[in-house]
């Protein structure tokens, strides 16, 4: 069966500081992988999306950016962390594209709270 | 394009009572629409998928949804709530045209159960 990891679970960081959360899928392989995030009392914004190693499409300007250097693993970084930057922070894969049935179901990992002070 | 409307922010039930969730879609194409549960600090849990099958969509926990192309509506439901049932809820369209598999969310109810 197929697992999601994410990591750390938690981080507090200072303004101005570097930023790195991995993502890591096990049990499948060549999934689509995205990065989400949630800030508090709101929906979902999709960050980042990846159909393949170093593949990545980004859907929101910001100082955040994402790398895929292995086939499972997911990064998303950023050079100096805003406050604006806080909440929590969803990767997902799933395994085909659109209108394929049930392979476009998105899994998602358990998540990183970030809050950035 | 697709978008989403969770018609309640906040629903509030007793344990035992019926509940309903209201997401209304707006999407040109036959559209790919899906509930998922959140718990706090939790990552999302898939409940259930339309997937242009059966309009009545069974998923865990004894939730179901219902897909109304005539009322471009997906409510979800489930007969007798449980304690553990209290959670957000995101009603989702996927992006069509998209060969990514692209989620809309829509902003979330909030599930509450009282005993």
């Amino acid at each position: 069966s197929q697992t999601i990891h994410q990591w750390p679970a938690t981080l507090v960081q200072p303004v101005g500081s570097p930023l790195s959360l991995e993502c890591t899928v096990e049990g499948t392989s060549n999934p689509n992988l995205y990065w989400y995030r949630q800030a508090a009392g709101r929906g979902l914004q999709l960050l980042f999306y990846s159909v393949g190693i170093g593949q990545i499409s980004s859907e929101v300007p910001q100082n955040l950016s994402a790398s895929r250097p292995q086939d499972r693993q997911f990064i998303l970084s950023s050079k100096k962390l805003l406050l604006s930057d806080s909440g929590f922070y969803l990767c997902a894969w799933s395994l085909g594209m659109w209108g394929q049935g049930r392979s476009d179901t998105q899994y998602f990992g358990p998540g990183t709270r970030l809050t950035v002070l | 394009a697709q978008s989403v409307t969770q018609l309640d922010s906040h629903v509030s039930v007793s344990e035992g009572t019926p509940v309903l969730l209201r997401c209304n879609y707006s999407s040109s194409y036959s559209p790919s629409l899906f509930w998922y549960v959140q718990h706090p600090n939790k990552g999302l849990q898939l409940l259930l998928k339309y997937t242009s099958a059966a309009t009545l969509v069974k998923g865990i926990n004894g939730f179901e949804a219902e897909f109304k192309k005539s009322e471009t509506s997906f409510h979800l439901t489930k007969p007798s709530a449980h304690m553990s049932d209290a959670a957000e809820y995101f009603c989702v369209v996927i992006v069509s045209g998209s060969n990514t598999g692209k989620l809309i969310f829509g902003q979330g109810t909030t599930l509450q159960v009282k005993p």
